[in-house]
Protein backbone atom coordinates (compact mmCIF):
# COMPACT_ATOMS: atom_id res chain seq x y z
CA UNK A 1 0.00 0.00 0.00
CA UNK A 2 1.44 4.03 -0.91
CA UNK A 3 1.93 5.78 1.76
CA UNK A 4 1.71 9.09 0.51
CA UNK A 5 2.24 12.57 2.47
CA UNK A 6 1.91 15.72 2.16
CA UNK A 7 3.83 18.99 3.91
CA UNK A 8 2.29 21.03 5.53
CA UNK A 9 -0.25 20.44 6.81
CA UNK A 10 -2.18 24.37 7.00
CA UNK A 11 -0.13 27.03 5.66
CA UNK A 12 -1.18 30.94 6.45
CA UNK A 13 0.49 33.18 4.26
CA UNK A 14 0.00 36.86 3.22
CA UNK A 15 -1.50 37.65 -0.06
CA UNK A 16 2.09 38.38 -2.36
CA UNK A 17 4.23 36.08 -0.88
CA UNK A 18 5.63 32.70 -2.51
CA UNK A 19 5.11 29.08 -0.89
CA UNK A 20 5.93 25.53 -1.68
CA UNK A 21 3.96 22.31 -0.90
CA UNK A 22 5.39 18.93 -0.95
CA UNK A 23 3.73 15.48 -2.00
CA UNK A 24 6.41 12.36 -0.70
CA UNK A 25 5.63 9.19 -1.55
CA UNK A 26 6.87 5.46 0.02
CA UNK A 27 7.13 4.32 -3.39
CA UNK A 28 7.39 4.80 -7.03
CA UNK A 29 3.96 5.92 -8.85
CA UNK A 30 3.19 5.85 -12.45
CA UNK A 31 1.01 8.84 -12.44
CA UNK A 32 0.36 12.04 -9.92
CA UNK A 33 -2.50 14.48 -10.19
CA UNK A 34 -2.90 17.68 -8.06
CA UNK A 35 -6.10 18.95 -7.14
CA UNK A 36 -7.95 22.03 -5.64
CA UNK A 37 -10.60 21.59 -3.33
CA UNK A 38 -12.83 24.86 -1.89
CA UNK A 39 -14.83 25.07 0.46
CA UNK A 40 -18.08 23.23 0.03
CA UNK A 41 -17.20 22.12 -3.48
CA UNK A 42 -15.55 18.48 -4.42
CA UNK A 43 -11.62 18.31 -5.55
CA UNK A 44 -11.03 19.93 -9.13
CA UNK A 45 -7.94 18.73 -11.48
CA UNK A 46 -4.88 21.27 -12.20
CA UNK A 47 -2.73 18.84 -13.61
CA UNK A 48 -1.06 15.28 -14.41
CA UNK A 49 2.09 14.18 -14.59
CA UNK A 50 3.72 11.15 -15.82
CA UNK A 51 7.29 11.57 -16.12
CA UNK A 52 10.04 11.77 -13.88
CA UNK A 53 11.68 15.13 -13.73
CA UNK A 54 8.86 17.07 -15.18
CA UNK A 55 7.99 20.42 -14.98
CA UNK A 56 4.59 22.04 -15.63
CA UNK A 57 3.69 25.52 -15.28
CA UNK A 58 -0.12 26.48 -14.47
CA UNK A 59 -0.39 30.61 -14.56
CA UNK A 60 1.36 31.08 -11.11
CA UNK A 61 1.45 27.55 -10.11
CA UNK A 62 4.61 25.42 -10.90
CA UNK A 63 4.82 21.77 -10.79
CA UNK A 64 7.88 19.69 -10.25
CA UNK A 65 7.99 15.85 -10.68
CA UNK A 66 11.09 14.06 -8.88
CA UNK A 67 13.48 12.02 -11.01
CA UNK A 68 12.93 8.87 -9.07
CA UNK A 69 8.99 9.77 -9.31
CA UNK A 70 8.45 9.20 -5.49
CA UNK A 71 8.06 12.57 -4.49
CA UNK A 72 6.45 16.55 -6.24
CA UNK A 73 6.33 19.62 -5.12
CA UNK A 74 3.48 23.09 -6.03
CA UNK A 75 5.12 26.19 -6.10
CA UNK A 76 2.51 29.19 -6.50
CA UNK A 77 4.14 32.46 -6.79
CA UNK A 78 2.82 35.75 -5.73
CA UNK A 79 -0.28 33.90 -3.75
CA UNK A 80 -3.42 35.47 -4.10
CA UNK A 81 -6.56 35.20 -1.62
CA UNK A 82 -8.37 33.07 -4.61
CA UNK A 83 -5.47 30.54 -4.07
CA UNK A 84 -7.30 29.49 -0.84
CA UNK A 85 -8.35 25.85 -0.79
CA UNK A 86 -7.33 22.57 0.28
CA UNK A 87 -4.35 21.15 -2.23
CA UNK A 88 -4.70 17.27 -2.60
CA UNK A 89 -2.11 15.02 -4.49
CA UNK A 90 -3.13 11.90 -5.54
CA UNK A 91 -1.27 8.75 -7.38
CA UNK A 92 -2.02 5.84 -8.81
CA UNK A 93 0.22 2.37 -8.58
CA UNK A 94 -0.43 1.23 -12.06
CA UNK A 95 -2.43 2.23 -15.23
CA UNK A 96 -5.74 0.34 -13.64
CA UNK A 97 -5.79 0.97 -9.89
CA UNK A 98 -7.81 3.76 -8.66
CA UNK A 99 -6.47 7.11 -7.29
CA UNK A 100 -5.03 7.32 -3.75
CA UNK A 101 -5.10 10.63 -1.85
CA UNK A 102 -2.76 12.77 0.42
CA UNK A 103 -4.76 14.35 3.21
CA UNK A 104 -3.23 17.94 1.41
CA UNK A 105 -2.47 20.97 2.30
CA UNK A 106 -4.95 23.01 3.75
CA UNK A 107 -4.08 27.05 2.67
CA UNK A 108 -4.59 30.55 3.75
CA UNK A 109 -4.08 33.39 1.75
CA UNK A 110 -4.67 36.66 3.07
CA UNK A 111 -5.37 39.71 1.99
CA UNK B 1 -22.76 20.17 -19.48
CA UNK B 2 -23.89 18.66 -15.96
CA UNK B 3 -21.37 17.63 -13.90
CA UNK B 4 -21.55 15.13 -10.98
CA UNK B 5 -24.66 15.67 -9.06
CA UNK B 6 -25.16 14.67 -5.97
CA UNK B 7 -28.30 14.20 -3.07
CA UNK B 8 -28.57 15.07 -0.55
CA UNK B 9 -26.07 17.97 -0.03
CA UNK B 10 -26.66 18.06 3.72
CA UNK B 11 -28.19 15.23 5.66
CA UNK B 12 -28.20 15.16 9.62
CA UNK B 13 -29.75 11.55 11.69
CA UNK B 14 -30.14 10.45 14.36
CA UNK B 15 -28.12 7.03 15.04
CA UNK B 16 -29.65 3.85 13.85
CA UNK B 17 -31.06 5.14 11.43
CA UNK B 18 -30.58 4.48 7.61
CA UNK B 19 -29.31 7.04 5.32
CA UNK B 20 -28.95 6.57 1.52
CA UNK B 21 -27.09 8.93 -0.94
CA UNK B 22 -27.19 9.05 -4.10
CA UNK B 23 -25.05 10.21 -7.33
CA UNK B 24 -25.47 10.52 -10.89
CA UNK B 25 -22.45 10.34 -13.14
CA UNK B 26 -21.51 12.36 -15.96
CA UNK B 27 -22.68 11.07 -18.88
CA UNK B 28 -20.75 9.08 -20.88
CA UNK B 29 -18.19 8.38 -17.72
CA UNK B 30 -17.89 4.51 -17.30
CA UNK B 31 -16.01 4.55 -14.14
CA UNK B 32 -17.40 5.76 -10.98
CA UNK B 33 -16.32 6.06 -7.00
CA UNK B 34 -17.36 6.53 -3.65
CA UNK B 35 -15.05 8.58 -1.58
CA UNK B 36 -15.25 9.80 2.37
CA UNK B 37 -13.70 12.67 3.40
CA UNK B 38 -12.67 13.50 6.92
CA UNK B 39 -10.58 15.96 8.75
CA UNK B 40 -8.69 12.90 10.15
CA UNK B 41 -8.31 10.64 7.69
CA UNK B 42 -8.52 12.71 4.23
CA UNK B 43 -10.05 11.51 0.91
CA UNK B 44 -10.79 7.97 1.67
CA UNK B 45 -11.88 5.42 -1.58
CA UNK B 46 -14.95 3.30 -0.08
CA UNK B 47 -15.81 1.75 -3.36
CA UNK B 48 -15.56 1.84 -7.13
CA UNK B 49 -17.45 0.14 -10.00
CA UNK B 50 -16.41 0.38 -13.83
CA UNK B 51 -19.08 0.05 -16.10
CA UNK B 52 -21.60 -0.41 -13.61
CA UNK B 53 -19.59 -3.61 -11.75
CA UNK B 54 -18.45 -2.95 -8.50
CA UNK B 55 -14.74 -3.52 -8.58
CA UNK B 56 -13.21 -3.04 -5.25
CA UNK B 57 -14.76 -2.50 -2.10
CA UNK B 58 -11.95 -3.26 0.26
CA UNK B 59 -12.25 0.23 1.26
CA UNK B 60 -16.10 -0.34 2.87
CA UNK B 61 -15.77 0.11 6.46
CA UNK B 62 -17.78 -2.59 6.97
CA UNK B 63 -20.85 -4.57 6.49
CA UNK B 64 -23.51 -1.71 7.49
CA UNK B 65 -22.45 0.07 4.44
CA UNK B 66 -23.57 -1.01 0.58
CA UNK B 67 -23.54 0.60 -2.65
CA UNK B 68 -25.26 -0.25 -5.79
CA UNK B 69 -24.84 0.85 -9.38
CA UNK B 70 -28.33 -0.31 -11.12
CA UNK B 71 -27.52 1.82 -14.33
CA UNK B 72 -24.92 3.56 -15.71
CA UNK B 73 -26.31 7.18 -14.85
CA UNK B 74 -27.35 6.34 -11.16
CA UNK B 75 -25.36 5.10 -8.10
CA UNK B 76 -25.93 4.79 -4.30
CA UNK B 77 -23.98 4.46 -1.16
CA UNK B 78 -26.31 3.09 2.12
CA UNK B 79 -25.52 3.02 5.25
CA UNK B 80 -27.91 0.73 8.28
CA UNK B 81 -27.46 1.47 10.89
CA UNK B 82 -25.85 4.77 10.89
CA UNK B 83 -23.51 5.46 13.93
CA UNK B 84 -21.82 8.71 14.84
CA UNK B 85 -18.32 8.12 13.75
CA UNK B 86 -20.28 8.05 10.07
CA UNK B 87 -20.04 11.74 9.88
CA UNK B 88 -18.00 12.85 6.75
CA UNK B 89 -18.80 14.53 3.26
CA UNK B 90 -19.08 11.83 0.91
CA UNK B 91 -18.46 12.45 -2.28
CA UNK B 92 -18.66 10.68 -5.96
CA UNK B 93 -16.72 10.90 -8.44
CA UNK B 94 -16.55 9.87 -12.15
CA UNK B 95 -14.17 9.34 -14.92
CA UNK B 96 -14.23 8.30 -18.62
CA UNK B 97 -11.24 5.69 -17.74
CA UNK B 98 -8.20 6.02 -19.64
CA UNK B 99 -5.65 4.39 -17.86
CA UNK B 100 -3.36 6.30 -15.54
CA UNK B 101 -3.99 9.70 -16.50
CA UNK B 102 -8.09 9.69 -15.97
CA UNK B 103 -8.95 12.71 -13.88
CA UNK B 104 -12.02 12.48 -11.75
CA UNK B 105 -14.84 14.33 -11.41
CA UNK B 106 -15.98 15.22 -8.32
CA UNK B 107 -19.86 16.29 -7.16
CA UNK B 108 -20.39 18.53 -4.64
CA UNK B 109 -20.80 16.16 -1.79
CA UNK B 110 -22.81 14.88 0.82
CA UNK B 111 -22.30 16.28 4.42
CA UNK B 112 -23.42 14.13 6.96
CA UNK B 113 -23.88 13.98 10.25
CA UNK B 114 -25.20 11.48 12.46
CA UNK B 115 -26.01 12.47 16.27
Amino acid sequence: TQLLEQSPQFLSIQEGENLTVYCNSSSVFSSLQWYRQEPGEGPVLLVTVVTGGEVKKLKRLTFQFGDARKDSSLHITAAQPGDTGLYLCALRDSGNTPLVFGKGTRLSVIA
Amino acid sequence: DAGVIQSPRHEVTEMGQEVTLRCKPISGHNSLFWYRQTMMRGLELLIYFNNNVPIDDSGMPEDRFSAKMPNASFSTLKIQPSEPRDSAVYFCASSFATGYTGELFFGEGSRLTVL
